[in-house]
Formats: structure tokens, C-alpha cells, sequence
């Protein structure tokens, strides 16, 4: 089965500087990794997602992450944060045969300070 | 195009008492998902449906809990007898196939007083 770990619960940081919010994950398979973004009181959306291929993913907003098999991580990554990305962010993996349902973390919560 | 759309956006309902939860998917989309996320986690997956049938049920947490969708499109989430720790926020995702990438409704706040 797989698993994964935010290893930030909350991260501050101050706008236009840089952000990492690190994931890693477990699983005795090939997977398909995922980072959705939920803003208060609505859905999860898809900011990027890791299938096959280019171990760099670019998303929406400005976001890309890379996908590390060695170190089992997807850490998520912004060169210039904006108000606008304070918001929960959650890495999710599914088996790579893509017939299984996404197992989250916990969840990052990022804040960007004025 | 129009999203994933749940209904009601918030319930609130006693202890004891019976609830359904409805999904809207993505018109076309195959395969739906049931999410529940508590308080400060992540969601945690219940049901998994590809067209009319239960895929994957593994996730429900007791028999309280059952969900159906009877011609492959809309999905209603069921639970009986309710509990307080029923509380969360109930979520629906679909796609067009199980491959494909889940999008997610706004979700049905449920409280459990």
C-alpha cells in the first residue's frame, strides 16, 4: 500500500520569495504523483501531476515539482510567491496503473506574509 | 463546461439520524470517487465507482456507510444511524476514465451534532 508524508504541517514565508513544500512517498510499485492546492471553502484542484516521462513537471500558477524515484520524494516548488498562493496544498499518489484511488497527506499549509 | 457539483453544500443533522449525499460528475466522465476529510487531513479515499458498479469499496469505514450509482452518472453517498464522528467534509472527484486525472466537487460539509 502506498503512503505519503508532508513533512511541513505550515509554512510562512514571505511574498515574492521562494518555496518548497516537501512530500515523499512509499509504495513497493511504480506510481502516478499528484499535487492538488485547495483555497478555503472550496474543492481540490490539479496544480500538477507526474505520470511518466520528464522527472520536472510544470503546472498552473507557476508551480513545478520533481519527481525523485531514489529518494522517493515530489517536492513542490515556486521561485516567487504571491498572496493569492496562501492555501492548502496536498501530495497524492496513485499505483501507476492509474486504477487505484489517490492516497493523500495531510496536507502544507502555505503563508504568504506581506 | 460545467464541474463536479455536490449537494447540499452543508448538512446538519443528529446523532442517529439518516443522511445522503449527492454527486454530480462531470458529464461523460466514468469513473467517480468518494474522498472524506476530516479536520487538518488530508481526504481519505471511501468508494470507487466505474460506471454503475462499485470498483473498490475497501475504503468504507463500516456498513453505516453505503453509496450507489444506479445509471452511471449521478452518485448518492449514504450513511445510516450517524455519529458524531461522521463529521467531515464529504468529497466527490470523477474522471474519464480511472487513469485519468480526478477532478474534484466542492464538497458537503456534514456536521453530526
Amino acid at each position: 500500500a502506498q503512503s505519503v508524508t508532508q513533512l511541513d504541517s505550515q509554512v510562512p514565508v514571505f511574498e515574492e520569495a521562494p518555496v518548497e513544500l516537501r512530500c515523499n512517498y512509499s509504495s513497493s510499485v511504480s506510481v502516478y504523483l499528484f499535487w492538488y492546492v485547495q483555497y478555503p471553502n472550496q474543492g481540490l484542484q490539479l496544480l500538477l501531476k507526474y505520470l511518466s516521462g520528464s522527472t520536472l513537471v510544470k503546472g498552473i500558477n507557476g508551480f513545478e515539482a520533481e519527481f525523485n524515484k531514489s529518494q522517493t520524494s515530489f517536492h513542490l516548488r515556486k521561485p516567487s510567491v504571491h498572496i493569492s498562493d496562501t492555501a492548502e496544498y496536498f501530495c497524492a499518489v496513485s499505483e501507476g496503473s492509474g486504477n487505484t484511488p489517490l492516497v493523500f497527506g495531510k496536507g502544507t499549509r502555505l503563508s504568504v506574509i506581506a | 463546461g460545467a464541474g463536479v457539483s455536490q449537494t447540499p453544500s452543508n448538512k446538519v443533522t443528529e446523532k442517529g439520524k439518516y443522511v445522503e449525499l449527492r454527486c454530480d460528475p462531470i458529464s461523460g466522465h466514468t469513473a467517480l470517487y468518494w474522498y472524506r476529510q476530516s479536520l487538518g487531513q488530508g481526504p481519505e479515499f471511501l468508494i470507487y465507482f466505474q460506471g454503475t458498479g462499485a470498483a473498490d469499496d475497501s475504503g468504507l469505514p463500516n456498513d453505516r456507510f453505503f453509496a450507489v450509482r444506479p445509471e452511471g452518472s449521478v452518485s448518492t453517498l449514504k450513511i445510516q444511524r450517524t455519529e458524531r464522528g461522521d463529521s467531515a467534509v464529504y468529497l466527490c472527484a470523477s474522471s474519464f476514465i480511472p487513469q485519468e486525472t480526478q477532478y474534484f466537487g466542492p464538497g458537503t460539509r456534514l456536521l453530526v451534532l
